[in-house]
């Protein structure tokens, strides 16, 4: 089975600042997919970005950006020019690519980061 | 508007009760997906759904029931709620693509907060 580890329970960063939030997780597969989701106080679990195994090149949406190493099976999120709407919760969920298999349809979650953003 | 929303997206139940959280989407996606999230555990899947027809356990379906009753429209029961099952509760979507295979990414509703007492 497929572990997701966030080993930050807390970050804070500076307003304007670059902070990076770290993710590993563990999987035999080959072909998969990561993503990182935001959950503000308002609950909602919201997409932020996502990357796709199969790419090397990282994926960035504005301001967030990833580090993928497949080899180290690390995917960190960077976020640059922090902003006091960027506090939040950030999770690292796992999706195997393999949709013919029974249980691949999840997302497996990290325990997620405490994001604060210091004014 | 929202594309998933839930309802309730607060609720307060005592033990033994018999309780139901909804889930409707705009979005016309096929997959449609319960969690729940505890507090240091991340979300787990409960149930999730193919289409009307195809209902899915997930890695904690014990205590849940589920009921697919339209597309767009996903409800999540507890037939007896007991104080464990207090948590946040998730519902999501994902999108069939022409070709018949599934989008990776899945959409959340804003959640239902649930306190069994």
């Amino acid at each position: 089975a497929q572990t997701v580890t966030q080993s930050q329970p807390e970050m804070s960063v500076q307003e304007a600042e670059t902070v990076t939030l770290s993710c590993t997780y563990d999987t035999s597969e080959s072909d998969y997919y990561l993503f990182w989701y935001k959950q503000p106080p308002s609950r909602q679990m919201i997409l932020v970005i996502r990357q796709e195994a199969y790419k090397q090149q990282n994926a960035t949406e504005n301001r967030f950006s990833v580090n993928f190493q497949k080899a180290a099976k690390s995917f960190s999120l960077k976020i640059s020019d922090s902003q006091l709407g960027d506090a939040a919760m950030y999770f690292c969920a796992y999706r195997s690519a393999l949709l013919s298999n029974f249980g691949n349809e999840k997302l497996t979650f990290g325990t997620g980061t405490r994001l604060t953003i210091i004014p | 508007d929202a594309d998933v929303t839930q309802t309730p997206r607060n609720r307060i139940t005592k033990t033994g009760k018999r309780i139901m959280l909804e889930c409707s989407q705009t979005k016309g996606h096929d997959r449609m997906y319960w969690y729940r999230q505890d507090p240091g555990l991340g979300l787990r899947l409960i149930y999730y759904s193919f289409d009307v027809k195809d209902i899915n356990k997930g890695e904690i379906s014990d205590g849940y029931s589920v009921s697919r009753q339209a597309q767009a429209k996903f409800s999540l029961s507890l037939e007896s709620a007991i104080p464990n099952q207090t948590a946040l509760y998730f519902c999501a979507t994902s999108e069939r693509l022409p070709s018949g295979q599934f989008k990776e990414t899945q959409y959340f509703g804003p959640g239902t907060r649930l306190l069994v007492l």
